[in-house]
């Protein structure tokens, strides 16, 4: 059974750099086609998909985002990251790492979540 | 983007008794190749993260009780709750996932009565 846990800091100033780790166990990051998303949450409501990425680094970002963020994977690590520069208090969320089976599939394997406040 | 419309935002239910949510895509999300409905639903309690219960419109994942049940196609999708129990309280969303971004309607609140 696959397990994903989010990581960072919890607090971040606005137009800074807020990054976010995923740890993979249970379940290989470099197995099978996988895509491994970054999704966040307004407030207890209002899911965000904010983008994905592959085990080979194929990419896909929410175009609303796309100028500040970056996913990458660390096959090595059983990681993957979300980098997002010039944040501000718009950004604050619940920032979930998730699994899917595909780029074109639902998201079955969830992380707990992390809160990310931007002040 | 697709937007995604649920409805209604909240459903008061009495337990036994059956919920029914909406949920309208702004186009279709069906495609004739594989003959599929690019639309998921997902369960979310308080404290936790969405937890999948039905893909492809109307299949259901692992372990997903078999009063949930998905319908529809093309543009206009229903999720079921036959004879709601306590633990299905939660808030309730539909997802595209045919075309980048994916979306999520804004989420259906159900209560007991």
């Amino acid at each position: 059974q696959v397990h994903l846990q989010e990581s960072g800091p919890g607090l971040v100033k606005p137009s800074q750099t807020l990054s976010l780790t995923c740890s993979v166990s249970g379940g290989s990051i470099s197995a099978d086609n996988y895509y491994w998303n970054w999704i966040r949450q307004y407030a207890g409501r209002g899911l965000e998909w904010i983008g994905s990425s592959s085990n080979r680094g194929d990419t896909y970002y929410n175009p609303s985002l796309k100028s500040r963020i970056t996913i990458s994977v660390d096959t090595s690590k059983n990681q993957y990251f979300l980098k997002m520069t010039s944040v501000t208090a718009a950004d604050t969320a619940v920032y979930y790492c998730a699994r899917g089976w595909g780029a074109h599939d639902p998201v079955q394997n969830w992380g707990q979540g992390t809160l990310v406040t931007v002040s | 983007d697709i937007v995604m419309t649920q409805s209604p935002d909240s459903l008061s239910v009495s337990l036994g008794e059956r919920a029914t949510i909406n949920c309208k895509s702004s186009k279709s999300i069906f495609y004739d190749s594989n003959n599929k409905n690019y639309l998921a639903w997902y369960q979310q309690k308080p404290g936790q993260p969405p937890k999948l219960l039905i893909f492809w419109a109307s299949a259901r994942d692992s372990g997903v009780p078999d009063r949930f049940s998905g319908s529809g196609s093309g543009t206009d999708f229903t999720l079921t709750i036959n004879s709601l129990q306590a633990e299905d309280v939660a808030v309730y969303y539909c997802q595209q996932y045919s075309d980048f971004p994916l979306t999520f309607g804004a989420g259906t609140k159900v209560e007991i009565k």
